[in-house]
């Protein structure tokens, strides 16, 4: 079974610009979240996914946005791209709903903003 | 406030040696924690799950022991190898009662492993 996948892996950014990330989960998996991670903070929770409606969101300005499709691939968008966004952005897919269900991570999108 | 804190930041071993990473934590209510490999570049492996009932937990040469009531966990590494080298993050979740959500982790900022010829 392929693994969740991430495009682009990496991507280099003026600020202000926007950009969108994109994940593809493990084949049967409904759920993605999504995660920022710089060295300073580690993992941040962004936000939750499950049968395209959004089911937690973290503590992030509204420039970043997500949505997911009905073949459960969910995007990322952030707006107004600000220095402090340079991050691995990290998608993670699980079979259901819930901190029960074991994450499944993909490899990450390098974000660098300059 | 929920947190989880792991010492130490950093850690350099040699080759075949063993180590152990800590984990504290301060979350309530608890349902599981996890310990995950990052190998630079990627995303983190899942390396073990453990319940409030489950104190010891085997992966390989992983070991992961959980005490619930000290609130502490820890990662053992056996004979380690070159291959070992990545950051270690524990992570704890929140209770089911809060809404049942990946949202409702707790990341700790990870050890970083170098193993050394």
């Amino acid at each position: 079974k392929a693994g969740v996948t991430q495009t682009p892996r990496y991507l280099i950014k003026t600020r202000g610009q926007q950009v969108t990330l994109s994940c593809s989960p493990i084949s049967g998996h409904r759920s993605v979240s999504w995660y920022q991670q710089t060295p300073g903070q580690g993992l941040q929770f962004l936000f939750e996914y499950f049968s395209e409606t959004q089911r937690n969101k973290g503590n992030f300005p509204g420039r970043f946005s997500g949505r997911q499709f009905s073949n459960s691939r969910s995007e990322m968008n952030v707006s107004t791209l600000e220095l402090g966004d340079s991050a691995l952005y990290l998608c993670a897919s699980s079979l259901g709903i819930g901190s029960s269900y074991e994450q499944y991570f993909g490899p990450g999108t390098r974000l660098t903003v300059t | 406030k929920n947190q989880v804190e792991q010492s130490p930041q950093s850690l350099i071993i040699l080759e075949g040696k063993n180590c152990t990473l800590q984990c504290n934590y301060t979350v309530s209510p608890f349902s599981n924690l996890r310990w995950y490999k990052q190998d630079t570049g990627r995303g983190p492996v899942s390396l073990t799950i453990m319940t409030f009932s489950e104190n010891t937990k085997s992966n390989g040469r992983y070991t992961a022991t959980l005490d619930a009531d000290t609130k502490q966990s820890s990662l053992h590494i056996t004979a380690s190898q070159l291959s070992d080298s990545a950051s270690y993050i524990c992570v704890v979740s929140l209770g089911e009662n809060y809404g049942g959500s990946q949202g409702n982790l707790i990341f700790g900022k990870g050890t970083k492993l170098s193993v050394k010829p």
